[in-house]
């Protein structure tokens, strides 16, 4: 059973502060990590993904991944009250039979 | 470009009846994966669909079942319905399937209550 943890939270950090959502997975064979965000009400919509060790940048968002440690998070750089949602941990794997596993997901909120 | 559409938007049902529900992908999408969304388990895989095969199917009972046609859109079944199948059905289209690191489209769901 392939499993993908995350705490739940809520967390909450100040605006303009970093926010910095974790999450570890269970299959070392695992090959993609994506993060997902999901507003209250809404469908999950592609944030990040990153595939190599390291850290990937998109603007605000780093996403960062330790294969060896199978840890993969995700920072938010100067946080928003807009970045107020859910945020979900998704990792594929299973050569041959691929499968997206989700966390249950952080919940953030940023206080103004 | 129209997103992904599900139908319909919310759906009660009682114990032991069947449900179907409908997801038109994105135009030129072929894949469309479903996924069942309830507080206490998250967004768990239920199958994924690509060329009118299904390419994987999650830890579900066989009561659930779908299928795609020739146009890519999909439709799910769910058969001898349980209190806890409530929760909301995501769909979501991609060019291609999952494997290929694709990026997942979500539509807004159907939300079931089982009564």
């Amino acid at each position: 059973q392939k499993e993908v943890e995350q705490n739940s939270g809520p967390l909450s950090v100040p605006e303009g502060a970093i926010a910095s959502l974790n999450c570890t997975y269970s299959d070392r064979g695992s090959q993609s990590f994506f993060w997902y965000r999901q507003y209250s009400g809404k469908s999950p919509e592609l944030i990040m993904s990153i595939y190599s060790n390291g850290d990937k940048e998109d603007g605000r968002f780093t996403a960062q991944l330790n294969k060896a440690s199978q840890y993969v998070s995700l920072l938010i750089r100067d946080s928003q009250p807009s970045d107020s949602a859910t945020y979900l941990c998704a990792v594929l794997s299973g050569a041959g039979s691929y499968q997206l596993t989700f966390g249950k997901g952080t919940k953030l909120s940023v206080i103004p | 470009k129209a997103g992904v559409t599900q139908t319909p938007r919310y759906l009660i049902k009682t114990r032991g009846q069947q449900v179907t529900l409908s997801c038109s992908p994105i135009s030129g999408h072929r894949s469309v994966s479903w996924y069942q969304q309830t507080p206490g388990q998250g967004l768990q895989f239920l199958f994924e669909y690509f060329s009118e095969t299904q390419r994987n199917k999650g830890n579900f009972p066989g009561r659930f079942s779908g299928r795609q046609f020739s146009n890519s859109r999909s439709e799910m079944n769910v058969s001898t319905l349980e209190l806890g199948d409530s929760a909301l059905y995501l769909c979501a289209s991609s060019l291609a399937p999952a494997g290929n690191n694709e990026k997942l489209f979500f539509g807004s769901g159907t939300q079931l209550s089982v009564l």
